[in-house]
Order: structure tokens, then sequence, then C-alpha cells
């Protein structure tokens, strides 16, 4: 039971670069979301979905893109990349009916450089 | 949108000394999740509450949903060098499915 897996692990853009995040969980879980986490902060919701073909902004959208074509995948896309993107990012994925409800499971996360 | 506030930001303790910490909030909260990040990991659930005044254990952790539904305890007992890394708090408000993260404890343990 892989859980969720984030790929690359780690990545190295030039401004202005477009690139996908991709996350992928084996659990069946409706919910996932995107995560970025700043040095010496706690972490601040992109983008989530409640289910394939649904998705919703979180509290820093700008400049991110998702969609949720399967149940178990939920990529991230950088439009066009800027240094402010610098960060690590993770993916998460939870079940309001499987135990622990509303307990997200995160990835190991993608380690982001803009320069 | 909500927000947590978690203190203390960071602790250094001796080993075998017990730990608290908490997170409060403005808002009212249906969820209450403690997390534990390693260096370059995701954090990993520790324990999940769900309704006020709760009290959950995993093994030397104790967490507890506060009566008012706007704050939240964790406390280690016993502390030992692998508790090292920092603790987080998240809450669900009750209409949603998204966690709002407090911006996390550090701690460190001296042998």
């Amino acid at each position: 039971n892989a859980g969720v897996t984030q790929t690359p692990k780690f990545q190295v853009l030039k401004t202005g670069q477009s690139m996908t995040l991709q996350c992928a969980q084996d659990m069946n879980h409706e919910y996932m979301s995107w995560y970025r986490q700043d040095p010496g902060m706690g972490l601040r919701l992109i983008h989530y979905s409640v289910g394939a073909g649904i998705t919703d902004q979180g509290e820093v959208p700008n400049g991110y893109n998702v969609s949720r074509s399967t149940t178990e995948d939920f990529p991230l896309r950088l439009l066009s990349a800027a240094p402010s993107q610098t960060s690590v990012y993770f993916c998460a994925s939870s079940s309001p009916d499987k135990l622990p409800s509303y307990g997200y499971t995160f990835g190991s996360g993608t380690r982001l450089t803009v320069v | 949108g909500q927000q947590l506030n978690q203190s203390p930001q960071s602790m250094f303790i001796q080993e075998g000394e017990d730990v608290s910490m908490n997170c409060t909030s403005s808002s009212i909260f249906n969820t209450w999740l403690w997390y534990k990040q390693d260096p370059g990991e995701g954090p990993v659930l520790l324990i999940a509450l769900y309704k006020a005044g709760e009290l959950t254990s995993n093994g030397r952790l104790t967490a507890q949903f506060g009566i008012t539904r706007k704050d939240s305890f964790l406390n280690i007992s016993a502390s030992i060098p692998s508790d090292v890394g920092i603790y987080f708090c998240a809450g669900r408000v009750n209409a949603g499915n998204m966690l709002t993260f407090g911006g996390g404890t550090r701690l460190m343990v001296k042998p």
C-alpha cells in the first residue's frame, strides 16, 4: 500500500517555465489537497478536490491550476514559475468515511526551487 | 479565513521531561488533528479528535478537544530523542473538508 505518491521529489525551474507536480493515491480517498510549506511556516492550502471532476481554490491559489479527472490523481500545474513559488509542496488525501475521518495522509513532498 | 495560533513556537527540553503544546482559534472547529513532521518528510497523523471534551491517547501522546471547540492541546510524556520534530495542529470547520494548520511547534530534546 503506497499511500500518497508525489513526483518529482526535487525540481529546479527557471522563472517563466511551467511544470506539473504529480500526485497519486491508492486508498480510494474522495478528498485530495495541495499545500505549500515555506521555511518556518505551517502549511497553506493551494487547491482541493472533493471528488473526480470537482476542484476548488484554497488560501493561496494564484499561479496554480489543478484538475481531477480520476479519483487517484490530482496534478498541480505551475503556469509560469516565479521565485515566490519556491517552496515545498505536499499533496494529501482523506475520506470522510474511512477512519480516521478527515485525517489527511500526506505525501513526502516536492521541493521546488525557482531561479 | 480561520487562523490557528499554535504555541509555543519552539521548545528545547531534557529527555524524560513532559511536553505540552496548544492551539487556539477565534473560530469553532468540528475536528482537531495533530501531526508530526520529521525533517524532509511529510506530516504524519498522530491523533484525531471529533467531539468537544474528547481526550485521546496514542502511546505517550495525549490530545484533548477543548470544551469551547476553539482550542486543542497535545501532551507528550517522558520525552525521548525520537520525539524531535515539528508538531502541527490542524482544524476542520463544520461545513467543509479543508484543514487549517497552525504554525507548528518545533521540539528539540536533549539526551
